[in-house]
This record gives structure tokens, C-alpha cells and sequence, in this order.
């Protein structure tokens, strides 16, 4: 079944504890994207890759790092969380398809953090 | 830069009625692809429907389908027959297909409430 899992799906923390969201995807999919949810505010981009070794900031990428060793995971690592980083965060991947034009997104399941 | 406006933070529609959810996008670009999702209570990101900019006919999916409208840039969901289960967080959202193709832009959402 193709899945892009995320894990964990709930973190509460405390400020400036170290912490990583992982994402795994069995699709192959080039591309690999981390967004966050706020209300009234929809999706953000935070940070994307569009392979292994390629990665660039998206809108909204201060608090944030990511690294793409393997082609499947895309982790999201916050060095020092802050309570303005408690949001809905998805990873979601893309094949890559001509000129990129009509591909959907697929998304994992969401991580809800909390950071106190 | 790319915009996506849903003015209508919130709908009610009956059960079986139809209902339209608005979206307006803002590019430059001459070659784009506009995206609606559903997020359910639950949290994860359903992909609903695509039109591609050049698509001459509007998309259509079971239920759903988007009325293109490219000069006045609005690309809304027609939800057909509303169920119960149609209850939930509408994004719209938007891709250029040059350069980062990886990267969606989304509006703040619509929360639609199905009701008997």
C-alpha cells in the first residue's frame, strides 16, 4: 500500500529540547515537501527536496532543518523549539511527472506538536 | 507571487443538496495546476481534484467537480448530493508548473457542516 507515514502523530515538548518528525514514503517519489497548519492561516511550505541531497526553504523555513540522505525519509528537525512552532505539520511527496504539472500531493497523517 | 483566496470560512448545506465552495487564485505564470483537498476531523489530507490551466473542460470526480473559470481566475468546488461525510475542512490550492514544481500554495480553507 503506498503510505507516507509520519511519526510521531502527537509530541508535547519543552522549549529548546531538540526534536525530530519523521517522514517516510514507499512510493519512490522524487519530491518531498514539509508543511505546517495554522488556523486561518491554511499550509505553509516550510522546506522541500526534490531529491536525495537537494533541499531548499520553502515560506516559512526559521526554527526549522531537514536533511534527504535517502530517497524515502525526509525528516524535519527542530535544534531548539519555540511555542510559536506549535502547529499541524504534514510531509507530503510527488512523483515526478512531465513539467510537474499534474501531480498530486500525498500527504502523511499529520503531527500534532505542542511546544510548552 | 501566488495567491489563493476562500473567502467563505464556513458553509452549512443539507444533506443532498449541492453546494459550491469558493476559490480565487492570483500568478503570473501562464502554466499552473489548481488542487482541492478535504480534511476530515480526523486530520489528513484527502486529494479531491485537479484542473490544469490549459485543461479546456472542467475537471469532474464522482461528486465533485471544479468550475473553471481562468479570466476570473476562480477554480470552485461543486459538491453534488452532500452526505454526511462531506463534513470537513476544504482546501484549495495551486502549483506552478515551472521552476519548483514541489511546492503548493493553499488558501486558509472552508469549513463546510453537512447537516439533515
Amino acid at each position: 500500500e503506498a503510505q507516507v507515514t509520519q511519526n510521531p502523530r502527537y509530541l508535547i515538548t519543552v522549549t529548546g529540547k531538540k526534536l525530530t518528525v519523521t517522514c517516510s514514503q514507499n512510493m519512490n517519489h522524487e519530491y518531498m515537501s514539509w508543511y505546517r497548519q495554522d488556523p486561518g492561516l491554511g499550509l505553509r511550505q516550510i522546506y522541500y527536496s526534490m531529491n536525495v541531497e537537494v533541499t531548499d526553504k520553502g515560506d516559512v523555513p526559521e526554527g526549522y532543518k531537514v536533511s534527504r540522505k535517502e530517497k524515502r525519509n525526509f525528516p524535519l528537525i527542530l535544534e531548539s523549539p519555540s511555542p510559536n512552532q506549535t502547529s499541524l505539520y504534514f510531509c507530503a511527496t510527488q512523483i515526478r511527472g512531465i513539467g510537474g504539472m499534474n501531480t498530486e500531493a500525498f500527504f502523511g497523517q499529520g503531527t500534532r506538536l505542542t511546544v510548552v | 507571487a501566488q495567491k489563493i483566496t476562500q473567502t467563505q470560512p464556513g458553509m452549512f448545506v443539507q444533506e443532498k443538496e449541492a453546494v459550491t465552495l469558493d476559490c480565487t487564485y492570483d500568478t503570473s505564470d501562464p502554466s499552473y495546476g489548481l488542487f482541492w483537498y478535504k480534511q476530515p476531523s480526523s486530520g489528513e489530507m484527502i486529494f479531491l481534484i485537479y484542473q490544469g490551466s490549459y485543461d479546456q473542460q472542467n475537471a469532474t470526480e464522482g461528486r465533485y467537480s471544479l468550475n473553471f473559470q481562468k479570466a476570473r481566475k476562480s477554480a470552485n468546488l461543486v459538491i453534488s448530493a452532500s452526505q454526511l461525510g462531506d463534513s470537513a475542512m476544504y482546501f484549495c490550492a495551486m502549483r506552478r508548473n515551472t521552476g519548483t514544481a514541489s511546492k503548493l500554495t493553499f488558501g486558509t480553507g472552508t469549513r463546510l457542516q453537512v447537516t439533515l
